[in-house]
């Protein structure tokens, strides 16, 4: 059974410029979250996805948004970088949505690079 | 305001040794509380998952703990490995249903020595 994956694994890009990320989760999983990891804040929450409707949301600007499609794959999508935004990105599947012992499993990562 | 705080920030071990990683949470409503093993590089691992009922989970060598009246959990490994070298997260889920959360906390990073 394939885990979650996420493309691409590398990724540098300019202040200014728009960046999509992309998270297929495990087959049959329906929800989707996107996290935000830097060495200072640890694992942020961005936001999750079920169902093709984002169900939950973190406390990022409107910069940082996403979509999820009928195939349950996910995009993460930031305008205009900043130098801040310099991060590892990790989308993880679940099963179910909301339920007590859901498991997350998550990908390997995007890990964006803003100069 | 929901908080995960762990302890140490990073520890270095001996191979073959034993240690135990602390985590004190401030969360409301509690659901679970989880820790997951990061690798350099690589997405988190989930090794427990524990509700408020369990105090106590085993993952090999890895135990965890949860004393949900104090509000800590600590993960113990026994007999250190060189592969146990790694970022140990502490995330609890908070809320219920559909506004279900986790909150992470910052990691332990683990070097484990020969």
């Amino acid at each position: 059974k394939a885990g979650v994956t996420q493309t691409p694994r590398y990724l540098i890009k300019t202040r200014g410029q728009q960046v999509t990320l992309s998270c297929s989760p495990i087959s049959g999983h329906r929800s989707v979250s996107w996290y935000q990891q830097t060495p200072g804040q640890g694992l942020q929450f961005l936001f999750e996805y079920f169902s093709e409707t984002q169900r939950n949301k973190g406390n990022f600007p409107g910069r940082f948004s996403g979509r999820q499609f009928s195939n349950s794959r996910s995009e993460m999508n930031v305008s205009t970088l900043e130098l801040g935004d310099s991060a590892l990105y990790l989308c993880a599947s679940s099963l179910l949505l909301g339920k007590v012992n859901t498991e997350a499993f998550f990908g390997q990562g995007t890990r964006l690079t803003v100069v | 305001k929901n908080q995960v705080e762990q302890s140490p920030q990073s520890l270095i071990i001996l191979e073959g040794k034993n240690c135990t990683l602390q985590c004190n949470y401030t969360v409301s409503p509690f659901s679970n509380l989880r820790w997951y093993k990061q690798d350099t590089g690589r997405g988190p691992v989930s090794l427990t998952i524990m509700t408020f009922s369990e105090n106590t989970k085993s993952n090999g060598r890895y135990t965890a703990t949860l004393d949900a009246d104090t509000k800590q959990s600590s993960l113990h490994i026994t007999a250190s490995q060189l592969s146990d070298s790694a970022s140990y997260i502490c995330v609890v889920s908070a809320g219920r249903g559909a506004t279900n959360k986790l909150i992470f906390g910052t990691g332990t990073l683990l070097a484990v020595q020969p």
